[in-house]
């Protein structure tokens, strides 16, 4: 049972437009969201986090928000580049629990 | 300040055969965690450290894998005897305290034939 989906496996987007990357979850005691980089043979690398007392977190170009009743979070990248091209992960976790993974989201920025 | 390190990078067996995996974290990151990742999916952790004692181990199948931290640094990953579903790549993460971000290492490919 996937508690932290990422329905859609890839998102293609211009250089200089908005990214808009979505994760589901379904455990109410998730209280802390984090989102992931990958590139090609390196591992996952931290890109934003948020803790489930915020509706929204911002650092540079990436912003994440969260919205707990419809237990939805979004990570918006603005404006892309095309070096954000990469796998990226939503990931949750409860209080004294390991971090759960989605499945990814392969991001394309054409430019 | 140095990354997670893990080797090797590749790994070939034939199913049936060993394999150890080793990892050595950031200075001074007493978490250390194990996840496996298969081809389209995501990291999935199979064990957790504290220091030197498993935390969260469910995930593991023990009857075929098995990991030690001794000292509490270093970490080995071993699969015994291992089976063509093992072809994943293995990922070491450590971190400082709760709720700090998981620092990953590159990872080593396993490739079982």
């Amino acid at each position: 049972d996937q508690q932290v989906k990422q329905n859609s496996p890839s998102l293609s987007v211009q250089e200089g437009r908005i990214s808009i990357l979505n994760c589901d979850y379904t455990n109410s005691m998730f209280d802390y969201f984090l989102w992931y980089k990958k590139y090609p043979a390196e591992g996952p690398t931290f890109l934003i986090s948020i803790s489930s007392i915020k509706d929204k977190n911002e650092d540079g170009r990436f912003t994440v928000f969260l919205n707990k009743s419809a237990k939805h979070l979004s990570l918006h990248i603005v404006p892309s580049q095309p070096g954000d091209s990469a796998v990226y992960f939503c990931a949750a976790k409860a209080q004294g629990t390991a971090l759960i993974f989605g499945k990814g989201t392969t991001l394309s920025v054409s430019s | 300040e140095a990354g997670v390190a893990q080797s090797p990078r590749y790994k070939i067996i034939e199913k049936r055969q060993s394999v150890a995996f080793w990892c050595n974290p950031i200075s001074g990151h007493a978490t250390l965690y194990w996840y496996q990742q298969i081809l389209g999916q995501g990291p999935k952790l199979l064990i957790q450290f504290q220091n030197n004692g498993v935390v969260d181990d469910s995930q593991l199948p023990k009857d075929r894998f098995s990991a030690e931290r001794l000292k509490g640094v270093d970490s080995t990953l071993k699969i015994q005897p291992a089976k063509l579903e093992d072809s994943a790549v293995y990922l070491c993460a450590s971190r400082r305290s709760t709720n700090s971000p998981l620092h990953f290492g590159n990872g080593t490919r396993l490739t079982v034939t």
